[in-house]
């Protein structure tokens, strides 16, 4: 079956603008994940999505990211007035009901604030 | 600091060698998980250790855990240059997300 995917893979903005980024998770899965990699570093945890219940907002840096869930599947992250300090690759991933067994990545989004 | 720090952060071997990578942590887990990651894209599991488990292969992949020293290795077996890639560790900490570590770069050389 179809994997995790995410759009678009890479995004290059201007200082200043918003930018929206897309997760489409694998069918069934229950939860949903962003995380940001900045260049040669780990995974820096963002948000997560469970079901119908509120999500986890404990990672977001700061109140320019939000990102919300429609309907339990399509995900967006959504960057206000962006920032160099942005730039990274945005990784979504998800998983079945919740558990922390396996998480299943999509390709990630790099993004580039110049 | 970081929940998962790996060791070492670069490596460099031969075709055929092992390649051993270790990941300390700090606080008491659920379960720890090994990923790679080629080109700085998309992560793929590799394994996953319960607290209560010392050791688990699959394939080529040993990992092993030790608890009371708050620590893990992973060990790439006959190592082969599709094996180059960054590798991190994951903790669940019974948080609803995984912790990753800053990963360890591994390069095998034909």
């Amino acid at each position: 079956g179809a994997g995790v995917s995410q759009s678009p893979s890479n995004k290059v903005t201007e200082k200043g603008k918003d930018v929206e980024l897309r997760c489409d998770p694998i069918s069934g899965h229950t939860a949903l994940y962003w995380y940001r990699q900045s260049l040669g570093q780990g995974l820096e945890f963002l948000i997560y999505f469970q079901g119908n219940s509120a999500p986890d907002k404990s990672g977001l840096p700061s109140d320019r990211f939000s990102a919300e869930r429609t309907g339990g599947s399509v995900s967006t992250l959504t960057i206000q007035r962006t920032q160099q300090e942005d730039s990274a690759v945005y990784l979504c991933a998800s998983s079945p009901e919740g558990s922390t067994d396996t998480q299943y990545f999509g390709p990630g989004t790099r993004l580039t604030v110049l | 600091s970081q929940q998962g720090e790996e060791d070492p952060q670069a490596l460099s071997i031969q075709e055929g060698e092992n390649a051993t990578m270790n990941c300390s942590y700090k606080t008491s887990i659920n379960n720890l998980q090994w990923y790679r990651q080629n080109s700085g894209r998309g992560l793929v599991h590799l394994i996953l250790i319960r607290s209560n488990e010392r050791e688990k292969h699959s394939g080529r992949l040993r990992v092993t855990l030790d608890t009371s020293k708050k620590s893990s290795s992973l060990l790439i077996t006959a190592s082969r240059a599709a094996d180059t890639a960054s590798y991190f560790c994951a903790t669940d900490t019974g948080r609803r997300a995984l912790t990753f570590g800053s990963g360890t770069r591994l390069q095998v050389q034909p």
